[in-house]
């Protein structure tokens, strides 16, 4: 199972800053944040990912609170070609391989024009 | 481009059928995997090669049958595939080693409809 939990769905005006949440209440010492998104048909795509300090990248900006319970995905201004479904995963350092890559559901972000 | 290529992109089988699914991956990574997709479900993992060993297969039918013959190619062999084996299947590849935060990459999926 994975061990997040994102809203299922968002609106955000093109142009806007879009703050995808993501909790991970019971996130280990070692354990990383990733985000990846999936536009409809084609293969997740890596985003961005961090373990205790926010992390920022020509894509996106992460996050990530103190206590690292919980974490933001921002784009910094949306456009059209962001809309896709976004997945926060957390994962094991160390641990299995791909087994520690559980996708859930994910949040489908919609921009709208 | 992500660095993870699959064919073909669309394969559309008879459930007597043999076809293979093909991922080659040109980041210089260790370990490939293969996941599905289903309509409107998470993905899931079917399995693992890490430096060109099975190491984790997740209760997968026989009927999809691995194979990995060195670090850059993988394959997805399949044989008497039912209807609601039709889905997206993905390939992924990553560099596994201790302490980096490693990232997997995945290939745009072989869309696989069985008739």
């Amino acid at each position: 199972d994975a061990k997040t939990t994102q809203p299922p769905s968002m609106d955000c005006a093109e142009g806007r800053a879009a703050n995808l949440p993501c909790n991970h209440s019971t996130i280990s010492g070692n354990e990383y944040v990733y985000w990846y998104r999936q536009i409809h048909s084609q293969g997740p795509q890596y985003i961005i990912h961090g373990l205790k300090n926010n992390e920022t990248n020509e894509m996106a900006s992460l996050i990530i609170t103190e206590d690292r319970k919980s974490s933001t995905l921002i784009l910094p201004h949306a456009t059209l070609r962001d809309t896709a479904v976004y997945y926060c995963i957390v994962r094991v350092e160390g641990g299995n391989y791909g087994q520690n890559f559980v996708f859930g559901p994910g949040t489908r972000l919609s921009v709208l024009p | 481009e992500t660095g993870v290529t699959q064919t073909p992109r669309h394969l559309v089988m008879g459930m007597t059928n043999k076809k293979s699914l093909k991922c080659e991956q040109h980041l210089g990574h260790n370990a490939m995997y293969w996941y599905k997709q289903s309509a409107k479900k998470p993905l899931e993992l079917m399995f693992v090669y890490s430096l060109e060993e099975r190491v984790e297969n997740n209760s997968v039918p026989s009927r999809f049958s691995p194979e990995c013959p060195n670090s850059s190619h993988l394959f997805l062999h399949l044989h008497t595939l039912q209807p609601e084996d039709s889905a997206l299947y993905l390939c992924a590849s990553s560099q596994d080693s201790i302490g980096s935060g490693n990232t997997i990459y995945f290939g745009e999926g072989s869309w696989l409809t069985v008739v």
